[in-house]
């Protein structure tokens, strides 16, 4: 079966402190991976990519996320969190050749002072 | 550029009324998603448009759901009769490229919806 696992629903984390979110999928077919982000009250946005090249993608805020073919995973992580980073985070994959994206339950982070 | 609009914010209906959504995707983009993400779970794909043609409606509740995309522009989804497990947010996205996923999917603020 195709599907997305992210084994942490919720990741209390102090301000400054690094974090690591999991997420690990499941597909028979090549895929593009994706990280999302939602903030409270808001639509989720995109945070990063994986297409092809490099395995190591990062954003623009500082995250970064590692494609592992062997071990099927796409962990996020950053070394240092601010208080703004609280939020809901989604990994996704989407089948190289077809048009449905596969969303994860989320990890919710949140940033404590 | 404008952001994928969508509407009402929030809705509240008993059970067995009915409710529509509106989405106005970004200008251009072909392809037009409506997904339902339920309280602490991920987005589910409900429905997918290219232009104004169904691309993949396999997970659309067909017997209470429905969906159109007039003119390949904006889209309406409608539930009638509502039931209790149709309390979720109603995300509505929008992407550029017509194939492939190398684009980027644009979501909207969603529609709250609770059924009591």
């Amino acid at each position: 079966a195709q599907s997305v696992t992210q084994l942490d629903s919720q990741v209390p984390v102090f301000e400054e402190a690094p974090v690591e979110l999991r997420c690990n999928y499941s597909s028979s077919v090549s895929v593009y991976l994706f990280w999302y982000v939602q903030y409270p009250n808001q639509g989720l946005q995109l945070l990063l990519k994986y297409l092809s090249g490099s395995t190591l993608v990062e954003s623009i805020n500082g995250f970064e996320a590692e494609f592992n073919k062997s071990q099927t995973s796409f962990h996020l992580r950053k070394p240092s969190v601010h208080i703004s980073d609280t939020a809901e985070y989604f990994c996704a994959y989407a089948p190289v050749y077809g048009q449905n994206f596969v969303f994860g339950p989320g990890t919710r982070l949140s940033v404590l002072p | 550029e404008a952001g994928v609009a969508q509407s009402p914010r929030y809705k509240i209906i008993e059970k067995r009324q009915s409710v529509a959504f509106w989405c106005n995707p970004i200008s251009g983009h072909a392809t037009l998603y409506w997904y339902q993400q339920i309280l602490g779970q991920g987005p589910k794909l409900l429905i997918q448009f290219q232009n104004n043609g169904v691309v993949d409606d396999s997970q659309l509740p067909k017997d209470r759901f429905s969906a159109e995309r007039l003119k390949g522009v904006d889209s309406t989804l409608k539930i009638q009769p509502a039931k209790l497990e149709d309390s979720a947010v109603y995300l509505c996205a929008s992407s550029l490229v017509a194939r492939g996923n190398t684009g980027e999917l644009f979501f909207g603020e969603g529609s709250r919806l609770t059924v009591l």
